[in-house]
Parts: structure tokens; sequence; C-alpha cells
């Protein structure tokens, strides 16, 4: 079973940098067959795609937050990380890491979508 | 890069169907067929109910389903439960290795 699991500080100040690591479980980030991926979503509000990583390293992220955003991975501990810079109320969301098929023509992958979720860290500005 | 359109709300009585639509445009929903949809339960992690615009997960009831026309992809429920009771979000990849989520509909069973 596939388990993803945020950790990270839940409250940041204003124009610091915020640091969160998602750790995989039952699966390995080396495999290839996935993206991991940072969601968020401030109270009441929709979801935000923020980017992704892949086994490899390539990231790609939300052009709006593309400036502040850096996504890592770390195999060896099979995890992946973001770190969000210049922090503001804005920011203030849970935050979710997700899991995200790869289009590699297997029919056991669910392609373009996040089919595994870890429950949601909180983060807070101020 | 904005946001998929989607009705606020929906609602429907027990038994009945409701269709939620996800519009945006030749960039994303009508340019690829990556376009999934999310349940979300109040304080719950959202949940994949469609990917690649029909194809249901093991688990998830045979009561949805998805599709697309042009620009606008939609979910039907069809034999609306109380446990359907929920917010429903699409996603569509953007290009360029991007991807959006839709506003959220919440769906009411009256």
């Amino acid at each position: 079973q596939v388990q993803l699991q945020e950790s990270g500080p839940g409250l940041v100040k204003p124009s610091q940098t915020l640091s969160l690591t998602c750790t995989v479980s039952g699966d390995s980030i080396s495999s290839g067959s996935y993206y991991w991926t940072w969601i968020r979503q401030p109270a009441g509000e929709g979801l935000e795609w923020i980017g992704r990583i892949s086994n490899s390293g390539n990231t790609n992220y939300n052009p709006s937050l593309k400036s502040r955003v850096t996504i890592s991975v770390d195999t060896s501990k099979n995890q992946f990380s973001l770190k969000l810079s210049s922090m503001t109320a804005a920011d203030t969301a849970v935050y979710y890491c997700a899991r995200q098929g790869k289009d590699i023509g297997a029919a056991d992958i669910r392609a373009g979508a996040f089919d595994i979720w870890g429950q949601g860290t909180m983060v807070t500005v101020s | 890069q904005s946001a998929l359109t989607q009705p606020p709300s929906a609602s429907g009585s027990p038994g009945q169907s409701v269709t939620i639509s996800c519009t945006g445009t030749s960039s994303d929903v009508g340019g690829y067929n990556y376009v999934s949809w999310y349940q979300q339960h109040p304080g719950k992690v959202p949940k994949l109910m469609i990917y690649e615009v029909s194809k249901r997960p093991s688990g998830v009831p045979d009561r949805f389903s998805g599709s697309k026309s042009g620009n606008t992809a939609s979910l039907a429920v069809s034999g609306l439960q109380a446990e359907d009771e929920a917010v429903y979000y699409c996603s569509s990849y953007a290009g360029s290795k991007t991807y959006v989520f839709g506003t959220g509909t919440k769906v009411t069973v009256l």
C-alpha cells in the first residue's frame, strides 16, 4: 500500500522560506513510472498545482510560483521536498504531496492523474 | 495559466443524476486527454475519481463517468447517494509540462 506523508513546520514567518518533505512508503521514487508533486489548498478555496519532480530530478513548476519554488528529490531516502521562498499570508494553505502517473503506455499507470495523496500539512504564514 | 471554470454548485435528489462541467481552452482541456476528476469531502484528502477523461480507477463506482467535448469536460454522477455530497475538482494538463485545477463544484444531495 503506497503512502505519502508530509512533514515540516506548521508556522512560517513572512519573508521566510518554507521547507516541506514528503516521505514515500510502499513504492520507490526511483521506479520512474511517476512524477512526485506538490499541491496546495488555502482554507475554503480550491486546489493549486505547485510543481513536480521526476525520479531523475527533472522539475516542472506552476508559472505563477516558478520564481519562488524549488522541488528536489532524495532517492536514497525515498523523499522529495518543497522549498517556497518569500512567504506571505497568501501562501497560507494546506500543502499536499501526491503521486502523478506518467504516460508510459502502462495499463496500470493512471497517466496525468494524482492518484495517491498525502494527508496534507497546514502551513500558516504569520 | 487560469483555473478551469466549474459551476460553484450542483444538486440532485437521491437516485437522480447530476452533471458537472469543467471549461477550459484549447490549450488545456481541449488540447489533451489528461483530464481527471477528484472528490473531496470536508476536511478530507481529494480522491481520484476519473482519469484520462473517462477512465475509472478500481474501486470507484460505475455511477461516476467522465466525458469531453471540445474545451469542456464533464463528470456525471448517476443514482445520487448521500455519500456523493462533496466538492468535485477537475484537473487538466495545460501544456509546457504544467497542470491546472478547476474552481470546484459543491454537489448537494437534496
